[in-house]
């Protein structure tokens, strides 16, 4: 079985530039997240989709974040303009349905240097 | 409110146990271990559903106690490949969501 897949793997932009990512989770996957993990920190969760639709976005910085999830598969995240501050990994993780009863599954993250 | 584990850190020889501990400030509904080495994913180690189940596969187990709001992680006679950081999930209130904790390194060593 394939697993999450992520990309690109590494990105590196100046402050106020764009970037995107994207992430294909797991075949038959219903909900898919987004985390944004700092060093030496644990995943925060910043959006989390079931099927087509959002869930919780509650954390999400909607001024420069956005997110969506095509036909509810594929799923890109999108940062303009980029802080200082949002250097990190991004990890895209799935599973079968929502949280609480079901494993996550992660992939294996982009890792954003804003300079 | 995200979780917090202790201890922050700690260093086994290998064969010896260890116990990582995962509180919250709310009632739970489950909760979730996973293990993250070094820049690589967190990898899903086991579920424990409300209703203060152990579970346990191999030589690792936990504990769910809900009237504490706390589960423990038991890592037996720990392998080198045990290193990595450990994080619980928790799941409060019906959001099915999970907020992940500040994270517990561990490290084996020979």
């Amino acid at each position: 079985e394939a697993g999450v897949a992520q990309s690109p793997r590494y990105k590196i932009i100046e402050k106020r530039q764009s970037v995107a990512f994207w992430c294909n989770p797991i075949s038959g996957h219903a909900t898919l997240y987004w985390y944004q993990q700092i060093l030496g920190q644990g995943p925060k969760l910043l959006i989390q989709f079931q099927n087509n639709g959002v869930v919780d976005d509650s954390q999400l910085p909607k001024d420069r974040f956005s997110a969506e999830r095509l036909k509810g598969v594929d799923s890109t995240l999108k940062i303009q303009p980029a802080k200082l501050e949002d250097s990190a990994v991004y990890l895209c993780a799935s599973s079968l349905d929502r949280a609480g009863r079901h494993e996550q599954y992660f992939g294996p993250g982009t890792r954003l240097t804003v300079t | 409110q995200q979780p917090v584990q202790s201890p922050q850190a700690v260093i086994l020889r290998e064969g010896e146990d260890a116990v990582i501990n995962c509180s919250s400030s709310k009632a739970l509904y489950s909760v979730h271990w996973y293990r993250q080495k070094h820049g690589e994913a967190p990898v899903f180690l086991m579920i424990l559903l409300k209703g203060g189940e152990q579970k346990g596969h191999d030589k690792i187990s936990a504990s769910f106690n809900e009237k504490k709001q706390q589960s423990s992680l038991y890592l037996t006679a720990s392998q080198l490949s045990y290193s990595g950081t450990y994080f619980c999930g928790t799941e409060t209130g019906t959001a099915s969501k999970l907020t992940f904790g500040t994270g517990t390194r561990l490290q084996v060593t020979l």
